[in-house]
């Protein structure tokens, strides 16, 4: 079964700090990578894709990919009380139907003021 | 991006009776999918809704249950069927646009079955 494997969390940081979160996946056919970012009764936002080993970097966010070690990260940096949330990763295989979306269980944010 | 809407944002149902909700993107999307969010858990795949064919489900969901329709690009619809109080969740259909195909959600459907 594909499985998309997050750190548990939660995980709680100071204002200003970084925040990471990390993932792993284990169907090698995984393409494409993405991270979303749930506030509490709102549906998924996306923050970041990537497809290609290495840094990919927006703003106060970088997505890091490994398909070698089939690991992806998301760093946060300087904090802020509002990227309190969760946050999902979630993988796909890519073309025609297989653009379908495997998702993490998620890793709750906190940041404290 | 594509913007979706979904309707109705939320209902409460009484036990074995249907519900339909509708999903309109505003731009042509190459996938639709649907996907449950059970109170506290990830998301879940429920189909890929493919236009004017039948819908590919996933493992565990089947037609009789969730019957999706996908009349054109942009609309789709997907039915709980004789709903039971464990199909209470959040229904999200998503659009899939782009490179890479990158997929955008709707704003999610809250269910509560009595």
């Amino acid at each position: 079964q594909k499985e998309v494997e997050q750190n548990s969390g939660p995980l709680s940081v100071p204002e200003g700090a970084i925040a990471s979160l990390n993932c792993t996946y284990s169907d090698r056919g995984s393409q494409s990578f993405f991270w979303y970012r749930q506030y509490s009764g709102k549906s998924p936002e996306l923050i970041m894709s990537i497809y290609s080993n290495g840094d990919k970097e927006d703003g106060r966010f970088t997505a890091q990919l490994n398909k070698a070690s089939q690991y992806v990260s998301l760093l946060i940096r300087d904090s802020q009380p509002s990227d309190s949330a969760t946050y999902l990763c979630a993988g796909s295989r890519g073309g025609g139907s297989n653009y379908k979306l495997t998702f993490g269980k998620g890793t709750l944010l906190t940041v404290n003021p | 991006s594509a913007v979706i809407s979904q309707k109705p944002s939320r209902d409460i149902c009484q036990r074995g009776t249907s519900l339909t909700i509708q999903c309109q993107v505003d731009s042509q999307v190459t996938m639709m999918f649907w996907y449950r969010q059970q109170p506290g858990q990830s998301l879940t795949l429920i189909a890929t809704a493919n236009q004017g064919s039948e819908a590919t489900y996933e493992s565990g969901f089947v037609i009789d249950k969730f019957p999706i329709s996908r009349p054109n690009l942009t609309f789709s619809t997907l039915t709980v069927s004789n709903m039971s109080p464990e199909d209470s969740s959040i229904y999200l259909c998503s659009g899939g646009t782009g490179v890479g195909e990158t997929q955008y959600f709707g704003p999610g459907t809250r269910l509560l079955v009595l």
